[in-house]
C-alpha cells in the first residue's frame, strides 16, 4: 500500500517549452503533497507544499510563476515548469503525507532535462 | 527553524562489516520524527528507518538500527552485516509534527567492497 506514481520519469525537450508533471497517490488519499528538486550530488530541497483545494505554498526563492502547482483532486498533484532554460533542468521528486505518524511516501522522481 | 547535520560526506566499509553513519540535528520542538532514507543511484527514495521522538526504545529494522540520543540531538544509523547492495546515498531527515515536509541533511554517500 501507499504507492506514489509519479509520470514522466525522464523528459527532455527543448528551452522555452513547458512541462507538467504528476503525482499521484495510487492507494490513498493525500490532501497534501510536497515537491522537491534534487540538483546532482546534493540533497533534497523543498519547493513548494501542495494542498488539495487552495492554492501551493511556495518556498523562499522559489519562483511561483515559474513553478505552477495545481492539486485538484485529493490524489494528483501537477507540476509544470513553464518556459522552461536550460537551468531548470534538475530532478523533481513528490512526496505524498500518509495516514501513519510521520508517514511520507515518495513518487520515483522526474529527470527533467533542458536543452 | 530546525536543520539538520550529516557530517560525513563519504564513507566506506567492508562486506559483512558494520558502519555507523552520524546525524545530528537542531530543534526547539519536543515532538517530532527522525528517518533514514537511502537513495540508490535509481535515485528513488527508500524509507530504511523511523523513530519517533517520544520513543525512548531505538528503532530497529532487521540489519539497520539506530542510536537515537535525544539530549544530544543525534541520530546515527548503524547497518550491521553490509551489503553490496547497501551502497547508496543515505539523507538523515527530520519532520515536525504538524507539518508535513521532511528536513533534509546534505547525505551521505555510503560504499561498499566486496
Amino acid at each position: 500500500g501507499a504507492v506514489v506514481s509519479q509520470h514522466p520519469s525522464w523528459v527532455i525537450c527543448k528551452s522555452g517549452t513547458s512541462v507538467k508533471i504528476e503525482c499521484r497517490s495510487l492507494d490513498f488519499q493525500a490532501t497534501t503533497m510536497f515537491w522537491y528538486r534534487q540538483f546532482p550530488k546534493q540533497s533534497l530541497m523543498l519547493m513548494a507544499t501542495s494542498n488539495e483545494g487552495s492554492k501551493a505554498t511556495y518556498e523562499q526563492g522559489v519562483e511561483k510563476d515559474k513553478f505552477l502547482i495545481n492539486h485538484a483532486s485529493l490524489t494528483l498533484s501537477t507540476l509544470t515548469v513553464t518556459s522552461a532554460h536550460p537551468e531548470d533542468s534538475s530532478f523533481y521528486i513528490c512526496s505524498a503525507r500518509g495516514t501513519g505518524p510521520g508517514a511520507q511516501h515518495f513518487g520515483d522522481g522526474t529527470r527533467l532535462s533542458i536543452l | 527553524a530546525q536543520t539538520v547535520t550529516q557530517s560525513q560526506p563519504e564513507m566506506s566499509v567492508q562486506e559483512a562489516e558494520t558502519v555507523t553513519l552520524s546525524c545530528t540535528y537542531d530543534t526547539s520542538e519536543s515532538d517530532y520524527y527522525l528517518f533514514w532514507y537511502k537513495q540508490p543511484p535509481s535515485r528513488q527514495m527508500i524509507l530504511v528507518i523511523r523513530q519517533e521522538a517520544y520513543k525512548q526504545q531505538n528503532a530497529t529494522e532487521n540489519r539497520f538500527s539506530v542510536n537515537f540520543q535525544k539530549a544530544a540531538k543525534s541520530f546515527s544509523l548503524k547497518i550491521s552485516d553490509s551489503q553490496l547492495g547497501d551502497a547508496a546515498m543515505y539523507f538523515c531527515a527530520y519532520n515536525s509534527r504538524g507539518q508535513g515536509n521532511l528536513i533534509f541533511g546534505k547525505g551521505t554517500k555510503l560504499s561498499v567492497k566486496p
